[in-house]
């Protein structure tokens, strides 16, 4: 599975969109973008996922690069209850699991 | 309530004790998931079923390790002769085919 880099951390006004990044620049053509996220001690929720289109459900936007290499994950109207770890991770279509989760972003909600 | 659950959700042992873990999956959900995860880090996959096969258990991390999924239903996770380094919150997840993992609420080990 390819790596993924995001930023440590960030800081989003409550109300605005919050706009995260993420670099995976190694991605093979058959490899999804998967988003999840971690509120303080809970297990992990999924958000998105998606191959080489943009994506929307009722949480977030998934935007992909054209060429792949990197993604944001949108959250439109960013509330308190947002502030969470962010993870983005790449996993192959077969592939049933994610060997490799990053550090995440810590996303910051401020009011 | 019809979200992943496990348990228990705490335990402390003390260390040299054998500890065991359940995950009760999203009833539908064919595919089941063992994670560990150490504070500041993302999650380390352990293990998966999907029904009742264990299809991948190479990174279980030493053979002290070991999980069961005996009719494709609930999972459980065990460690024998806990150490201190096995302190961490294990998380149990499923799905159904290629759609987001449904994660349970972890259970947290505490090694004396």
């Amino acid at each position: 599975d390819a790596k993924t880099t995001q930023p440590p951390s960030m800081d989003c006004a409550e109300g605005r969109a919050a706009n995260l990044p993420c670099n995976h620049s190694t991605i093979s053509g058959n490899e999804y973008v998967y988003w999840y996220r971690q509120i303080h001690s809970q297990g992990p929720q999924y958000i998105i996922h998606g191959l080489k289109n943009n994506e929307t459900n009722e949480m977030a936007s998934l935007i992909i690069t054209e060429d792949r290499k990197s993604s944001t994950l949108i959250l439109p109207h960013a509330t308190l209850r947002d502030t969470a770890v962010y993870y983005c991770i790449v996993r192959v279509a077969d592939s049933n699991y994610q060997l490799i989760w990053g550090a995440g972003t810590k996303l910051i909600i401020k009011p | 309530d019809t979200g992943v659950s496990q348990d228990p959700r705490h335990k402390i042992t003390k260390r040299g004790q054998n500890v065991t873990f359940r995950c009760d999956p999203i009833s539908e959900h064919n595919r089941l998931y063992w994670y560990r995860q150490t504070l500041g880090q993302g999650p380390e996959f352990l293990t998966y079923f999907q029904n009742e096969a264990q299809l991948e258990k190479s990174r279980l991390l030493s053979d002290r390790f070991s999980a069961e999924r005996p009719k494709g239903s609930f999972s459980t996770l065990e460690i024998q002769r806990t150490e201190q380094g096995d302190s961490a919150m294990y998380l149990c997840a499923s799905s159904l085919g290629l759609a987001g993992k449904f994660f349970g609420p972890g259970t947290r080990l505490t090694v004396l």
